[in-house]
């Protein structure tokens, strides 16, 4: 079927608002993941879905960042009060989290918090 | 904890030429890795995904090797084209020998291809 979507494509946001990603997997994958892009960063993982569980929470940056997922399906990811430095592109990817584990990536959220 | 490099930053080819990029991992005890392609302003394409078990994979023009003892994989690409311009990203997972989890990532490689 189709494959991993988020929405907004682009978000637009000011300093100390909260702000909602949202990502769909491919239909059937049971693992979802959360991965941060910014300049001179390269690529940071935030957090791992199996299912509607987070075995793995390690790369949340601060308490500001939360994120579930419902129906072993769409997440959603929140940063609260958000900071200049929140500014990056979220990208969600998922697996079929069967032994192959082969990570499909969504296009990605551009988050710019002025 | 795992870490990914990758060399060199950048390369610019003439179309046409063969070209080799490299990967290296410090936990060698990984079950597979991932090379990734990204357009810019995009998100990530897998390219190819080769198993501990198998010493290389190949897709069309693309063939990836992995040497575990080494802790390296290398993406070669046969008669670059400009379409070929992009980032390319190697990512493995953790190691211990498990293919779930996160994945970590190099800073990947620049590649421009001039006609």
């Amino acid at each position: 079927g189709a494959g991993v979507s988020q929405s907004p494509s682009n978000k637009v946001t000011e300093k100390g608002k909260d702000v909602e990603l949202r990502c769909d997997p491919i239909s059937g994958h049971t693992a979802l993941y959360w991965y941060r892009q910014s300049l001179g960063q390269g690529l940071e993982f935030l957090i791992y879905f199996q299912g509607n569980s987070a075995p793995d929470k390690s790369g949340l940056p601060s308490d500001r960042f939360s994120a579930e997922r419902t129906g072993g399906s769409v997440s959603t990811l929140t940063i609260q009060r958000t900071q200049q430095e929140d500014s990056a592109v979220y990208l969600c990817a998922s697996s079929t989290g069967l032994a192959r584990n082969e990570q499909f990536f969504g296009p990605g959220t551009r988050l710019t918090v002025l | 904890k795992q870490e990914v490099t990758q060399i060199p930053a950048a390369l610019s080819v003439p179309e046409g030429e063969n070209l080799v990029l490299n990967c290296s991992f410090t936990d060698s005890a990984i079950y597979n890795l991932q090379w990734f392609r990204q357009d810019p302003g995009k998100g990530l394409t897998s390219l190819l995904l080769i198993q501990s078990s198998q010493r290389e994979q190949t897709s069309g023009r693309l063939n990836a090797s992995l040497d575990k003892s080494s802790g390296r994989s290398t993406l070669y690409i046969a008669a670059s084209q400009p379409g070929d311009s992009a980032t390319y990203l190697c990512a493995a997972p953790p190691g211990g020998g498990t293919s779930y989890g996160k994945l970590t990532f190099g800073q990947g490689t620049i590649l421009t291809v001039h006609p």
